[in-house]
């Protein structure tokens, strides 16, 4: 079956600390991908999104993430964490089919 | 573009009475999502429309739930009799061709069922 899987629940940074958030998928076909954030109290925003040209993508609020075909991956990076960034993180992939499939999401926390 | 306007954001009623929940896609995208979340759940994909059918509906969780999409521009939640289970967050979203594109969410439907 097709999914994607983000590894760890939770992550907790210090603020200026590298931000790194796991998503893996499971294909045999290219997929698109994509990540998106939550912020308290808010719907889902694009973040950036993976749709076969560039392999590392860059999204808005200083994020980017990689697609590793190697690897199955689409981790999600950000070099410098700010306060602000602290809100749940969902990757989600799609086959080229109506729906798009979302991960458990990834609570990212950022300490002063 | 105003983006997907979802209303109202916040309902509060009490067990047995019928909740409808609203939402407006993005002019031109015909593609309409509902989902609900949950702490336990997470995020659940409930239906979805494309150009106004109903294409999947197996993620509704029982009869009480039901959704229509009357046009391009509107489309309804409705739960009859709403129990506190329903309790969650419910959001609607559209896309552009499919997947490709990515969804668009509106900012969500709190819902409290005492």
């Amino acid at each position: 079956a097709q999914s994607v899987t983000q590894l760890g629940s939770h992550v907790s940074v210090s603020e200026g600390a590298l931000v790194l958030l796991r998503c893996n998928y499971s294909s045999s076909v290219p997929p698109y991908l994509f990540w998106y954030v939550q912020y308290p109290n808010q719907g889902l925003q694009l973040l950036l999104k993976y749709t076969s040209a560039a392999t590392l993508v860059k999204g808005i609020n200083g994020f980017e993430a990689e697609f590793k075909k190697s690897e199955t991956s689409f981790h999600l990076t950000k070099p410098s964490a700010h306060m602000s960034d602290a809100a749940e993180y969902f990757c989600a992939v799609s086959y080229n089919t109506d729906k798009l499939i979302f991960g458990t999401g990834t609570r990212l926390q950022v300490f002063p | 573009d105003a983006g997907v306007i979802q209303s109202p954001r916040h309902e509060v009623t009490e067990m047995g009475q019928e909740v409808t929940l609203r939402c407006k896609p993005i002019s031109g995208h015909d593609y309409l999502f509902w989902y609900r979340q949950t702490m336990m759940r997470g995020l659940e994909l409930l239906i979805y429309f494309n150009n106004n059918v109903p294409i999947d509906d197996s993620g509704m969780p029982e009869d009480r739930f039901s959704a229509k999409m009357p046009n391009a521009s509107f489309s309804t939640l409705k739960i009859q009799p709403s129990e506190p289970r329903d309790s969650a967050v419910y959001f609607c979203a559209s896309s552009l061709r499919r997947g490709f594109y990515g969804y668009t969410f509106g900012s969500g439907t709190r819902l409290t069922v005492v």
